[in-house]
């Protein structure tokens, strides 16, 4: 079956340091993956888009890497400040412009 | 532009009731997606439209739930009669074909539902 998954607890690291978070999927062949940032009592808010011959993306503190023959997305949060506690979800299309989102990890970064 | 706007926020009916949630997407958007996202399961595509018309509702639970799209700058979710499980928080998102890649989503406030 298809699958979108992300490591569902939640995680912790101090200011300053590198957060990683992963996406893993199965069964999908997806053309692009995109990530997005949800506050509490918010709606997703989009932060990238990287293509299947994309190997790496960045914007400003933010790094997204796509490996299509591992079926993993992994997003970084370079020098993570507490503003950065959120949590983040992963989408790809699932066929015709179908976003599918996996579970979302919660990031808390602590000061 | 506003942003894709919900309503209502927060609603709060009894079980057996119908319920309506509405929608208003961003203007010259061409795509509209209704998820529901729960703890449980996260965030669940229901249905999508293109250019008004229906593309897949594989995601709608039951026949209980429908969704319209009258014309492009509006869209509603009804679910009758509702029933406990129901209750969840229903997001409406929008977004534009760029050519080979669809634009990001831009997703509303959401509608918290709360069926007792």
């Amino acid at each position: 079956s298809q699958k979108i998954e992300q490591n569902s607890e939640a995680l912790n690291i101090q200011e300053g340091k590198t957060a990683t978070l992963t996406c893993n999927y199965t069964n999908y062949s997806p053309a692009y993956l995109q990530w997005y940032r949800q506050d509490p009592g918010r709606g997703p808010v989009f932060l990238l888009l990287i293509r299947e011959n994309e190997k790496e993306k960045r914007k400003e503190r933010l790094k997204v890497t796509f490996d299509t023959t591992l079926k993993q997305s992994l997003f970084h949060i370079t020098a993570s400040q507490p503003a950065d506690s959120a949590t983040y979800l992963c989408a790809l299309d699932g066929g015709t412009y179908k976003y599918i989102f996996g579970t979302g990890t919660r990031l808390k970064v602590l000061a | 532009d506003a942003g894709v706007i919900q309503s209502p926020r927060h609603e709060v009916t009894e079980m057996g009731q119908e319920v309506t949630l509405r929608c208003k997407p961003i203007s010259g958007h061409d795509y509209l997606f209704w998820y529901r996202q729960t703890m449980m399961r996260g965030l669940e595509l229901l249905i999508y439209f293109n250019n008004n018309v229906p593309i897949d509702d594989s995601g709608m639970p039951e026949d209980r739930f429908s969704a319209k799209m009258p014309n492009a700058s509006f869209s509603t979710l009804k679910i009758q009669p509702s029933e406990p499980r129901d209750s969840a928080v229903y997001f409406c998102a929008s977004s534009f074909d760029g050519g080979l890649v669809l634009g990001e989503l831009f997703f509303g406030e959401g509608s918290r539902l709360t069926v007792l």
